[in-house]
């Protein structure tokens, strides 16, 4: 089966950047995501980037895409103690919607 | 704009008790539903999703079923909880067109 892989912990200060990384195994991908998830609460859309694409930014969120790898990697730019939270890669690889997710990486930023 | 309810929020269930988790969606039509669970408060795991009132497909084998008996309603089921059902229940939904998926805030849910 499909396998979503992202390392489990990442600690970065305050003001820095972050850069989160993800890897997945299936090469028919049509959407990759990143979602937040703030403690006891649901998850939270933060963008998602079609397959066809190397790049998308918004705001301070910059998402890039290797397809050669298989490599998915979210840059949050001055990070804020805000950003702390789990976040989650996730692909699409069907037309019913269905994503397979990763097991969440859990960023703390430090004043 | 549309947004997702669930509810209850939380819940606390003795073992061998039926369950009934619901998650309405509102401001869009024909969406697809999906019912994920998350133990631990990590990985995700699609258990069911629905392209239409009635249309139910699952995705593991376990001790749960889901109904959709109006267009934006999604409905969790149980006959009888096990401890092993304990978890965070997430409901989410996404246009037939689109790429984006939203979710709702999550069930919690302890089986004692």
């Amino acid at each position: 089966g499909e396998d979503v892989e992202q390392s489990l912990f990442l600690s970065v200060r305050e003001g820095d950047s972050s850069v989160i990384n993800c890897t997945y195994t299936d090469s028919s991908s049509t959407y990759l995501y990143w979602y937040k998830q703030e403690p006891g609460a649901g998850l939270q859309l933060l963008t998602y980037i079609f397959s066809n694409m190397d790049m998308k930014q918004d705001q301070r969120l910059t998402v890039l895409l290797n397809k050669k790898d298989k490599h998915l990697s979210l840059r949050i730019a001055d990070t804020q103690t805000g950003d702390s939270a789990i976040y989650f890669c996730a692909e699409r690889t069907d037309s019913w919607g269905k994503l397979q997710f990763g097991a969440g990486t859990q960023v703390v930023v430090t004043p | 704009s549309q947004t997702i309810h669930q509810w209850p929020a939380t819940l606390v269930q003795p073992v061998g008790s039926p369950l009934s988790l619901e998650c309405t969606v509102e401001g869009t039509s024909n969406p697809n539903l999906y019912w994920y669970r998350q133990a631990a408060g990590r990985g995700l795991q699609l258990l069911f999703y629905s392209v239409g009132i009635g249309q139910i497909s699952s995705e593991v084998p376990q001790n749960l079923s889901a109904s959709r008996p109006q267009d934006r309603q999604f409905i969790l089921s149980s006959k009888k909880l096990l401890l092993s059902d304990s978890g965070f229940y997430l409901c989410a939904w996404s246009s037939r067109t689109g790429g984006e998926q939203y979710f709702g805030p999550g069930t919690r849910l302890t089986v004692t």
